[in-house]
């Protein structure tokens, strides 16, 4: 069955410390690995994609890594500012990405809090 | 920020209304889908279009039914609301190419007494 696991579930740190979210998967075909950014009450916003052939991709204070071969991926933040606040989601998609709706299968999210 | 919009943000409701949450978007994309979010919870597709006259149904059941008259407008409509439909609603779109990334909009919170 193809799953998308993500943790810790919630994380809860202090500001400028650094932190790494994880993600395993099990879908299969894979095509790419999304991490995105939801802020509480607003839709997900795309913060990088890799496909299988990309190990690392950065944004910012965002770098995502991604190890196909244990089907493994992670999210760290730099330096946290408290506008990091949010529900980080890891969104894998399988088989043909480009034809259909794209088998898109979502994690539920890692809830993380910045503290002062 | 992405073009794409959703209307209304908040919505209480009585049991059995009608009605419609509206999606557009001005980047011409083809493809559209509707996901609902229960608080702390995962998205689960119910909707998605490849584009005008075409619509399918998700992964997750849904009583609604959405339409797709024209590319940037993907309205999705309750016949007859119940507390059951209580969640949050979200649109989005992309573009037709592997790496096209999917942009939300703000999402309708959808609460029904």
């Amino acid at each position: 069955k193809n799953q998308v696991e993500q943790s810790p579930q919630s994380l809860i740190i202090l500001e400028g410390k650094n932190c790494t979210l994880q993600c395993n998967y099990t879908v299969s075909p894979f095509s790419n690995l999304r991490w995105y950014k939801q802020d509480t009450g607003r839709g997900p916003v795309s913060l990088t994609i890799m496909t299988f052939s990309e190990n690392t991709k950065s944004n910012g204070r965002y770098t995502a890594t991604l190890d196909a071969d244990t089907k493994q991926s992670s999210l760290h933040i730099t330096a946290s500012q408290l506008s990091d606040s949010a529900s980080y989601i890891c969104v894998v998609s399988g088989g043909n990405y480009g034809g259909s709706q794209g088998n898109l299968i979502f994690g539920k999210g890692t809830k993380l809090s910045v503290k002062p | 920020e992405a073009d794409i919009y959703q209307t209304p943000r908040y919505l209480v409701i009585g049991t059995g209304k009608k009605i419609t949450l509206e999606c557009s978007q001005t980047m011409g994309h083809d493809k559209m889908y509707w996901y609902q979010q229960d608080p702390g919870m995962e998205l689960h597709l119910i909707h998605y279009s490849y584009g005008v006259n075409s619509t399918e149904k998700g992964d997750l059941s849904s009583e609604s039914t959405v339409s797709r008259i024209r590319t940037e407008h993907f309205p999705l409509t309750l016949e007859s609301a119940r507390p059951s439909h209580t969640s949050q609603y979200l649109c989005a779109s992309r573009n037709r190419g592997l790496r096209d990334t999917q942009y939300f909009g703000p999402g309708t919170r959808l609460t029904v007494l």
